[in-house]
């Protein structure tokens, strides 16, 4: 158990619409990186939060956007949902300085777009 | 261009074979992990190396700074070791992770 939790596991939902995907990172982890893995592509980096801030961003796209709480669980909103946006979504959380070295993965949400 | 190659992509081996994975960078890194990903989706880190050599069982893992290259070695190879392994590295001027695109690796019994 990496201790970084997602939901859901799975989500199956139509073209056109909008999902929200839940990430807690492990306890005092302040960094949240969102990550997109398709059938035919490695994992790509999509977004990274730190403390509530956005540090880093990939290549997400403007129909995607993400945010990080307070109590630093973050959420990953996928709008206008498209048949290419079904993936694996990965979400991952690592410490500060050297801490930040060590990356620990969630068991990633399969969305499917129908 | 990823900054981050590895080889190769597919590699099928008997059991009980030596296998190497290969992983290239291309600027100054903080930590490099492999990762391993089995059918499922689970990720989980191997090896976090920011030096010299790691051990865990029949896993070895190597780096070499100067070269910007590290490398992934399983001895006696079993059919449980059939996953795919990533390479992911932590630049030094930033806190991003850039992966490799994976190896998947088949061990045939």
């Amino acid at each position: 158990d990496s201790g970084v939790t997602q939901t859901p596991k799975h989500l199956i939902t139509a073209t056109g619409q909008r999902v929200t995907l839940r990430c807690s990172p492990r306890s005092g982890d302040l960094s949240v990186y969102w990550y997109q893995q398709s059938l035919d592509q490695g994992l790509q980096f999509l977004i990274q939060y730190y403390n509530g801030e956005e540090r880093a961003k990939g290549n997400i796209l403007e129909r995607f956007s993400a945010q990080q709480f307070p109590d630093l669980h973050s959420e990953l909103n996928l709008s206008s949902l498209e048949l290419g946006d079904s993936a694996l979504y990965f979400c991952a959380s690592s410490g500060l300085g050297t801490a930040g070295n060590t990356i620990y993965f969630g068991e990633g949400s399969w969305l499917t777009v129908v | 261009k990823n900054e981050v190659e590895q080889s190769p992509q597919n590699l099928t081996a008997q059991e009980g074979e030596f296998i190497t994975i290969n992983c290239s960078y291309s600027v100054g890194i903080s930590a490099l992990h492999w990762l391993q990903q089995h059918p499922g989706g689970g990720i989980v880190s191997l090896f976090m190396l920011s030096s010299g050599k790691k051990k865990h069982g029949r896993l070895i893992a190597t780096i070499n700074i100067q070269e910007k290259h590290s490398s992934l070695h399983i001895t006696a190879s079993h059919p449980r070791d059939s996953a795919v392994y990533i390479c992911a590295v932590r630049w030094l001027n930033g806190n991003q992770f850039y992966f490799g695109t994976g190896t998947s690796l088949t061990v045939i019994p």
